[in-house]
This record gives structure tokens, sequence and C-alpha cells, in this order.
């Protein structure tokens, strides 16, 4: 079975540039996550779709991030215009639908895109 | 926010010997993950422990948790040099779907 696919895997901008990062998830899933891992620190939520719906996007600055999971399927992230704090991993996770209710799911995790921003 | 913090932010010890890792965290809690994250990788999970769960055991590792503490602990037996990664926590607070993850212990095994 495939992981979740995520590209590129690194890149270099100039600030105030756009860059868009994505992700495909492991088949079937239907949760799917965005997280931003800045260097010695845990990952943060950016937003999480359950399908094609943005069900938590509480911590998404959308001033200048916007996201969307077309299909419900593949999702991109994108950043416009990049600033220099914006420079972390950014990680996709995917996790097979909750049935209970509760989010009890393991999250499968991407590699990771490494923003460096200039 | 973090709401999860591991501790010590990190450890090194000798191939074979035990690797203790502690997560603290602030609000109630529905379960409590561990993961592994190696150098430029995307994390793995590790073990899920449910709130009304005290310890639970996978292979080398052996997680506990005590509510009434706000804490967990993950056990790492007779470690090897494959074990060098960092360690987090992730916990899902009481009402909500989301997981939050701790900062981390970076392990080292030396061989």
């Amino acid at each position: 079975e495939a992981g979740v696919v995520q590209s590129p895997r690194y890149k270099i901008i100039e600030k105030k540039q756009p860059v868009a990062f994505w992700c495909n998830p492991i088949s079937g899933h239907n949760t799917l996550y965005w997280y931003r891992q800045n260097l010695g620190q845990g990952p943060e939520l950016l937003i999480r779709y359950e399908n094609e719906e943005a069900v938590d996007d509480s911590q998404l600055p959308k001033d200048r991030f916007s996201a969307e999971r077309l299909k419900g399927v593949d999702s991109t992230l994108k950043i416009q215009p990049a600033e220099l704090g914006d420079s972390a991993v950014y990680l996709c996770a995917s996790s097979p639908w909750g049935r209970t209710g509760t989010n009890t799911d393991t999250q499968y995790f991407g590699p990771g895109t490494r923003l460096t921003v200039l | 926010s973090q709401q999860g913090e591991e501790d010590p932010q990190a450890l090194s010890i000798q191939e074979g010997e035990n690797a203790t890792m502690n997560c603290s965290y602030k609000t109630s809690i529905n379960n409590l993950q561990w993961y592994r994250q190696n150098s430029g990788r995307g994390l793995v999970h590790l073990i899920l422990i449910r709130s009304n769960e005290r310890e639970k055991h996978s292979g080398r590792l052996r997680v506990t948790l005590d509510t009434s503490k706000k804490s967990s602990s993950l056990l790492i037996t007779a470690s090897r040099a494959a074990d060098t990664a960092s360690y987090f926590c992730a916990t899902s607070p009481g009402g909500t779907y989301k997981y939050i993850f701790g900062t981390g212990t970076r392990l080292k095994v030396l061989a």
C-alpha cells in the first residue's frame, strides 16, 4: 500500500513569492490534515478535512494561506505571499474515517515539504 | 499552542539500555498517541492509549497513562541504534477531534 505522497520535498523561494504544496493521501482515507512543523518543535495543525469539507481551519492564517481538497482526495496548500517566518516543514497526514464519531484514528504522515523563504 | 510537553528534551543512551521519556499535558483527553520521527522524515505512529487505560505494550514499547497527573510515559527497552529519532506525544483533548503534539524528545542511541 502506498503511503501519503507529498511534493515537492524541498522548496526555496524569495519572500513575497507564492508557493504551493501538494498531497495525495492513502487511498480510502477520508480525513486529511495539513501541519506546519517549525525546527525543534512538534507539528501544529493548520487545517483538517473530512472528505472535501474543511472541518477545522481555525489555525490557518487565512490572510495568506489557502487550502483545497477537490473531490475529497488530493489536497493543495498555498501560501501567497510567503514571509520569512513561513520557513518550516509542511506535513500532510491522512486517517481513515472515524466510525465511532470520536477521533481515535492513527494518522499516517507524508515525508513533508521543507520550505525555505529567503 | 502546544498542549503536551515531553521531558527530557534530549536523551543520549548506550545501545541495550532502556529509554524513558515523559509527556505532560494540560486538559482532559480522549486518548494519547506516541509518534516517532526520524531526521528529515514524516512521523510514524507507535501506540495509542485511551483515557480509560493505564498501560499498554507493543513489542519493546511500554506506555503508561496517569490521567490524575495528566502525564504519560514511553519506555523503550533494549534500545537499538535504529531507535535514534525524535519522539512526540499527541493528545486529543476531550470534546474535540484534533490532536495536539508536544515539543518532542530527541533520543540518540549510541552503538
